[in-house]
């Protein structure tokens, strides 16, 4: 089946310590994106990436980290620097083509213990 | 710049009754418009698009909406809600000059009665 595989679904991190959310898709997918999503409320865009070994900052990147090593996987790190990490984390795939269907994950919980 | 708001936090409407879930944008260049439903604990599925075609748009599960350029506006309807319409609907904006880039609203709750 072709999608996006996010990993892991729940997840705890303890205060001071990194975490990382894998975020995998096989849509041949040249963009992929995360965004957080705080309980009743829209989504907010982390971090993006339209080509391999490149990435750009989106409008809450503070505390966070992110890779492109391949173009199948978009890894993210939430940092010990994130004061506020307990969220909904969605990650994303496109194609780069304008207004084209941006496919979501199932997301992953990220609690701090 | 873009942005868009949902102007309804919660709809409540009884199984069968219709459903109408409201959105307005403002967006400095030609946007597409889409409309993404989300159920509890999981990702977001497109239930529509417009991207300067046809002006009503018809989505998955009988869900459509209008896309009206004079009132900027992007209203999604259903003529009979189902119980399992239950869900988080987001309105999004993407203006075609900016790639992908997604500006979400807030978010609109619908609840179904029995």
């Amino acid at each position: 089946d072709g999608g996006i595989t996010q990993s892991p679904k729940y997840l705890f991190r303890k205060e001071g310590q990194n975490v990382t959310l894998s975020c995998e898709q096989n849509l041949n997918h040249d963009a992929m994106y995360w965004y957080r999503q705080d309980p009743g409320q829209g989504l907010r865009l982390i971090y993006y990436s339209q080509i391999v070994n490149d990435f750009q900052k989106g409008d809450i990147a503070e505390g966070y980290s992110v890779s492109r090593e391949k173009k199948e996987s978009f890894p993210l790190t939430v940092t010990s620097a994130q004061k506020n990490p307990t969220a909904f984390y969605l990650c994303a795939s496109s194609t780069t083509t304008v207004a084209n269907t941006i496919y979501f994950g199932e997301g992953s919980w990220l609690t701090v213990v | 710049a873009q942005s868009v708001t949902q102007l309804d936090s919660h709809v409540s409407v009884s199984e069968g009754t219709p459903v109408l879930l409201r959105c307005n944008y403002s967006s400095s260049y030609s946007p597409s418009l889409f409309w993404y439903v989300q159920h509890p604990n999981k990702g977001l599925q497109l239930l529509l698009k417009y991207t300067s075609a046809a002006t009503l748009v018809k989505g998955i599960n009988g869900f459509e909406a209008e896309f009206k350029k004079s009132e900027t506006s992007f209203h999604l309807t259903k003529p009979s809600a189902h119980m399992s319409d239950a869900a988080e609907y987001f309105c999004v904006v993407s203006a075609n000059n900016a790639g992908n880039m997604l500006t979400f609203g807030g978010g609109t709750r619908l609840m179904v009665k029995p």
